[in-house]
C-alpha cells in the first residue's frame, strides 16, 4: 500500500529565505507526482506535476525534483514571501491502472515578514 | 483560465438526511474524481468516473455514496443517510487524461457539516 510522508509537518522561515520541502513515498511504481498548495479552508491549487520519466520541473520561484528510485521528491521555494504561507501537499499517482492520487499530510509553511 | 467549480461552498445537514454535492469540471476534461478531507487529516480518494461509469472507488465509497453525470457539464456526489463522520471537505477534481501527464485540477471544495 502506497504511503506518502511529508517532513517537516510545519516550517517557519523569515522572508527572503530559500527553503526545501520534502516528500517521500513507499512504492516507486508511480505515473507522476503533483505538488499542491492549500490555503486555510480552501481548495487545492496544483503547482507542479512531474512525470515519472522526469527529474525536475520549474515554475517561477518553484522547483520540484523527483528521484523515483529512492521514493523522494523535494519542492524548492526560492526567495520566500509572506504570500507563500500555506500548506503544501504532495501526491502520487500510482501505476497499475489506478487513477487515484495518494496524498501526504502536508507541510504547513509560514513565511514571516 | 478554466477552473473546476463546486456548489454549495458550505452545506449543513442533519444526520440521516441526503445531500447532493455539485461540481462543474473543466469543459474538455474526461476524467472526474471526488476526494474528501476530514479536518486535520489527509486528502483521501473516494471515486473516479470516466465514460459515464465508475472506474475506481475506495473502501470509503460504500453503498451510501453514488455519483452521476446528469448532463454534459455537471458531476454530482450523493450521500444517502448522512452520518456524523461524513463531516468533511469534499473536493471534486478533473483531468484531461490519465497516466503520466494526467494532471488533476481541484475545485474549491464543499464543506459538509452533519449535525
Amino acid at each position: 500500500k502506497q504511503e506518502v510522508t511529508q517532513i517537516p509537518a510545519a516550517l517557519s522561515v523569515p522572508e527572503g529565505e530559500n527553503l526545501v520541502l520534502n516528500c517521500s513515498f513507499t512504492d516507486s511504481a508511480i505515473y507522476n507526482l503533483q505538488w499542491f498548495r492549500q490555503d486555510p479552508g480552501k481548495g487545492l491549487t496544483s503547482l507542479l506535476l512531474i512525470q515519472s520519466s522526469q527529474r525536475e520541473q520549474t515554475s517561477g520561484r518553484l522547483n520540484a525534483s523527483l528521484d523515483k528510485s529512492s521514493g523522494r521528491s523535494t519542492l524548492y521555494i526560492a526567495a520566500s514571501q509572506p504570500g507563500d504561507s500555506a500548506t503544501y501537499l504532495c501526491a502520487v499517482n500510482l501505476q497499475g491502472g489506478s487513477e487515484k492520487l495518494v496524498f501526504g499530510k502536508g507541510t504547513k509553511l509560514t513565511v514571516n515578514p | 483560465e478554466p477552473e473546476v467549480t463546486q456548489t454549495p461552498s458550505h452545506q449543513v445537514t442533519q444526520m440521516g438526511q441526503e445531500v447532493i454535492l455539485r461540481c462543474v469540471p473543466i469543459s474538455n476534461h474526461l476524467y472526474f474524481y471526488w476526494y474528501r478531507q476530514i479536518l486535520g487529516q489527509k486528502v483521501e480518494f473516494l471515486v473516479s468516473f470516466y465514460n459515464n461509469e465508475i472506474s475506481e472507488k475506495s473502501e470509503i465509497f460504500d453503498d451510501q455514496f453514488s455519483v452521476e453525470r446528469p448532463d454534459g457539464s455537471n458531476f454530482t456526489l450523493k450521500i444517502r443517510s448522512t452520518k456524523l463522520e461524513d463531516s468533511a471537505m469534499y473536493f471534486c477534481a478533473s483531468s484531461e487524461s490519465r497516466g503520466g501527464s494526467g494532471e488533476q485540477y481541484f475545485g474549491p471544495g464543499t464543506r459538509l457539516t452533519v449535525t
